[in-house]
């Protein structure tokens, strides 16, 4: 079991320019999930999935981000433009059923 | 709706003491309560959950915690800390376990001191 794989780990660019993280979820779990962390306000649901289908994605902060998951395996995490507020580490988690979330690494990204 | 309160943005003890790491919630409905763990530069793990039944769930490395509807709390606890217990230790609630749709408390960074 290769757990939640997050790409890139670091990510570095500037204010206007788009940004892509990706996830891969465990193999057979069916929810999907893409969460920020911040100092100031720690760990934020942006959006969630089931089976491929956005459930809720009213923690999205505004129309800059998006987010797609194409099939079981694969989601990214769109911000464009980025703006240097969107700082954070990203996560991505999965799980299946009633058990416990599974999380990724992480993304750390930077707005300059 | 659920928030969820950690008395303690970092709580400092000696290797072999007790830890407590504390955690308030409030939640419309019953709710189902976790604790995670984030050591440095990844992601979090889950050390318990409570659900319903037993009040007094136990955990992974040797972690504890309590359920007390009264106080509205779930207080992590561990009767002897080890060096490599230091991390962040997050509380979280959700309307249902089935869900990834945690609120999370600010974290409790753990430093033990040898």
């Amino acid at each position: 079991d290769a757990g939640v794989i997050q790409s890139p780990r670091h990510e570095v660019t500037e204010m206007g320019q788009e940004v892509t993280l990706r996830c891969k979820p465990i193999s057979g779990h069916n929810s999907l999930f893409w969460y920020r962390q911040t100092m100031m306000r720690g760990l934020e649901l942006l959006i969630y999935f089931n089976n491929n289908v956005p459930i809720d994605d009213s923690g999205m902060p505004e129309d800059r981000f998006s987010a797609k998951m194409p099939n079981a395996s694969f989601s990214t995490l769109k911000i464009q433009p980025s703006e240097p507020r969107d700082s954070a580490v990203y996560f991505c988690a999965s799980s299946l059923s009633d058990s416990p979330l599974h999380f990724g690494n992480g993304t750390r990204l930077t707005v300059t | 709706a659920q928030s969820v309160t950690q008395l303690g943005s970092h709580v400092s003890v000696s290797e072999g003491a007790l830890v407590l790491l504390r955690c308030n919630y409030s939640s419309s409905v019953p709710p189902y309560l976790f604790w995670y763990v984030q050591y440095p530069n990844q992601g979090l793990q889950l050390l318990l959950k409570y659900t319903t039944g037993a009040t007094l769930v136990k955990g992974i490395n040797g972690f504890e915690a309590e359920f007390k509807k009264s106080e509205t709390s779930f207080h992590l606890t561990k009767p002897s800390a080890h060096m490599s217990d230091a991390a962040e230790y997050f509380c979280a609630v959700s309307v249902s376990e089935r869900t990834g749709k945690l609120i999370f408390g600010q974290g409790t960074t753990l430093q033990v001191k040898p």
